[in-house]
């Protein structure tokens, strides 16, 4: 599996965005950049993911350099409820391990009044 | 917007006794899977499902542990002569296919303590 690289935490004021790095320097072509969030201990949340062309949703966007090593998710306007744990998974493409999301230990948002 | 649901929320078992936790993927999805976070840890993968067979498998998911999809709508965990290093929150997560740029949802989670 591609191996990512988080910051360990990051903060950021509400009502700003929040921009959160990963590297992903060994990516294989065909391999998707996945986003999560964790809150506590609830299970994890979908945000965003993206092969080549940077995604935007209702919830975020992301943006992919394009060498394709690194990306970010922008939270536009960081609320208190998005204070939370982010994951940046690389999803291994094809064969058997398409269910196989590896989690890192993630970047701890805290958005602060 | 649908979701994945799971039950029990929370359940604390002896161990050496036998534990089901049960999942509700999304209805339409085909792939299903187990998570599981030991306290303080990271998510990890514990198994995958497609057709009524095991997909892939971790290490973690030895013969202690089997899945099984009993009708239509269940997807289960089944932890046989539990231990106390078995607990953690439990994650159920589906998918509506299995190519890589298909999203997995989680559910919320069971929390197992095994005392």
């Amino acid at each position: 599996d591609a191996k990512t690289t988080q910051p360990p935490s990051m903060d950021c004021a509400e009502g700003r965005a929040a921009n959160l790095p990963c590297n992903h320097s060994t990516i294989s072509g065909n391999e998707y950049v996945y986003w999560y969030r964790q809150i506590h201990s609830q299970g994890p949340q979908y945000i965003i993911h993206g092969l080549k062309n940077n995604e935007t949703n209702e919830m975020a966007s992301l943006i992919i350099t394009e060498d394709r090593k690194s990306s970010t998710l922008i939270l536009p306007h960081a609320t208190l409820r998005d204070t939370a744990v982010y994951y940046c998974i690389v999803r291994v493409a094809g064969g058997t391990s398409y269910g196989k999301l590896t989690f890192g230990q993630g970047t701890i948002l805290t958005v602060h009044p | 917007e649908p979701e994945v649901t799971q039950t029990p929320s929370h359940q604390v078992t002896q161990m050496g006794q036998e534990v089901i936790l049960r999942c509700v993927p999304i209805s339409n999805h085909l792939y299903f899977y187990w998570y599981r976070q030991i306290l303080g840890q990271k998510v990890e993968f514990l198994v995958s499902f497609y057709n009524n067979e095991i997909s892939e498998k971790s290490e973690i998911f030895d013969d202690q542990f089997s899945v099984e999809r009993p009708d239509g709508s269940n997807f289960t965990l089944k932890i046989r002569s539990t231990k106390l290093e078995d607990s953690a929150m439990y994650f159920c997560a589906s998918s509506d296919a299995g190519h890589s740029g298909n999203t997995i949802y989680f559910g919320e989670g069971s929390w197992l303590t095994v005392v």
